[in-house]
């Protein structure tokens, strides 16, 4: 299986300010997702990462608020714009390569809003 | 996505075995999943199992699947302190995967 490494693995943020979530893959891998994980709570995807084009945004959530990018099969970059305090939360990436066993996650970014 | 549901909390005596248990509704899901998270981790894939398939043990692990009433469960054999955490159920539908809310397992002495 892919190994993904996430980074920041946690910050502490300005309400109105943005971070920039990175995520890098140690191989290419066909999808790429962006997953929240609130306090206490399951995870809830976010969207999918699009090599080459636009990403696909699940529902309740924007491009103008998550813009992601995916320039290649083994980066990509979440960016929580214009942070509120609800934004706290935890921003998992995960990829999915060949088969079953192909979704791996990365360790998680902890963002705080204050 | 499809709706996932699992209990929330089991407690557990260390050496007895563990059993979390899910229920979905996408009867299209290709393979089912158990993840692992521990505290400030992310998630680490357990086992999964091929919808077409009734039961898959591996190691301390054995995952058994009934399609029909849609209900999915773990079994951890033996469980030790290293077990506690939170393990989520999740399928798959088109390419991605729904998750349950989770259920914390707690291992008691």
């Amino acid at each position: 299986s892919a190994v993904i490494s996430q980074k920041p693995s946690r910050d502490i943020c300005q309400r109105g300010t943005s971070l920039t979530i990175q995520c890098q893959v140690d191989s290419q891998v066909t999808m790429m997702f962006w997953y929240r994980q609130q306090p206490g709570q399951s995870l809830t995807l976010i969207a999918t990462a699009n090599q080459g084009s636009e990403a696909t945004y699940e529902s309740g959530f924007v491009i103008d608020k998550f813009p992601i990018s995916r320039p290649n099969l083994t980066f990509s970059t979440l960016t929580v714009s214009n942070l509120s305090p609800e934004d706290s939360s935890i921003y998992l990436c995960s990829a999915a390569g060949q088969g079953a066993k192909g979704y791996t996650f990365g360790s998680g970014t902890r963002l705080t809003v204050v | 996505g499809e709706d996932v549901e699992q209990s929330l909390f089991l407690s557990v005596r260390e050496g007895d075995s563990s059993v979390i248990n899910c229920t979905y509704t996408d009867s299209s899901s290709t393979y089912l999943y158990w993840y692992k998270q521990e505290p400030g981790a992310g998630l680490q894939l357990l086992t999964y199992i091929f919808s077409n398939m009734d039961m898959k043990q591996d190691q301390r692990l054995t995952v058994l699947l009934n399609k029909k009433d849609k209900h999915l469960s773990l079994r951890i054999a033996d469980t030790q302190t290293g077990d506690s955490a939170i393990y989520f159920c999740a399928e798959s539908s088109d390419y991605k995967l729904s998750f349950g809310a989770g259920t914390t397992v707690t291992v008691r002495a």
